[in-house]
């Protein structure tokens, strides 16, 4: 069983607040991810990191920044939710030495913004 | 055009079927193709890879790869209620993965 927590695991706010959303992991991965999920459709990349102080964005556009200041805390803060933030964000990890790139996932964060 | 197509389903089949989940991919270079099961509510696990091309089982499940059409499968014979979920195909290796959209799989008593 993958060591990779997410909270809150589900929560609804108002158009305007601050929110983060916490990850961490007990593996001592170097990298990790943050995927948004709706449904049907992919995953999408919207921030990564390969380690403390690095941190790059994914893909798909995003509003939301992302903070590594510890190898095992990748926290994603949106500083204004709106609607359109209503997702699921997924959280993973992965070894830098696996050659198959394999990721874990923690259970997901499901944000509905009122 | 995206890295890896895949149709979302839902595909529904009665306990004991033989299932066929496809994918294709446009990056030549991936060399490594991963599939993920993700159970309502939960993120996604790691089911099986495959690296290149050919075959590789592991029980009830087959994953398959064709580099030449660009195609990716996973087979799972004796269908179970309990393998349904979505499952989504991945490339792997050295570079950022890339999802499909998932098939979500229901398996009916």
């Amino acid at each position: 069983e993958a060591d990779i927590y997410q909270t809150p695991r589900y929560l609804v706010i108002g158009t305007g607040k601050k929110i983060t959303l916490e990850c961490s992991q007990t593996m001592g991965h170097d990298k990790m991810y943050w995927y948004q999920q709706d449904p049907g459709m992919e995953l999408h990349l919207i921030h990564y990191s390969y380690g403390v102080n690095s941190t790059e964005k994914g893909d798909l556009s995003s509003e939301s920044t992302v903070s590594r200041i510890r190898t095992e805390h990748f926290p994603l803060t949106l500083e204004s939710a709106r609607p359109s933030h209503t997702s699921q964000y997924l959280c993973a990890s992965s070894h830098p030495d696996s050659p198959t790139g394999e990721l874990f996932f923690g259970e997901g964060s499901r944000l509905t913004v009122l | 055009q995206k890295e890896v197509e895949q149709d979302p389903g839902p595909l529904s089949v009665p306990e004991g079927a033989i299932v066929s989940l496809n994918c294709t991919y446009s990056n030549s270079a991936f060399q490594y193709f991963m599939w993920y099961r993700q159970y309502s509510r939960k993120g996604p696990e790691l089911l099986m890879y495959t690296y290149s091309s050919g075959n590789k089982e592991d029980g009830r499940f087959t994953a398959q790869v064709d580099k030449s059409s660009k195609y990716i499968s996973l087979f799972i014979r004796d269908s179970q209620p309990s393998d349904s979920a979505t499952y989504l195909c991945a490339s792997g290796g050295s570079y950022i993965p890339t999802f499909g959209r998932g098939t979500s799989l229901i398996v009916h008593p």
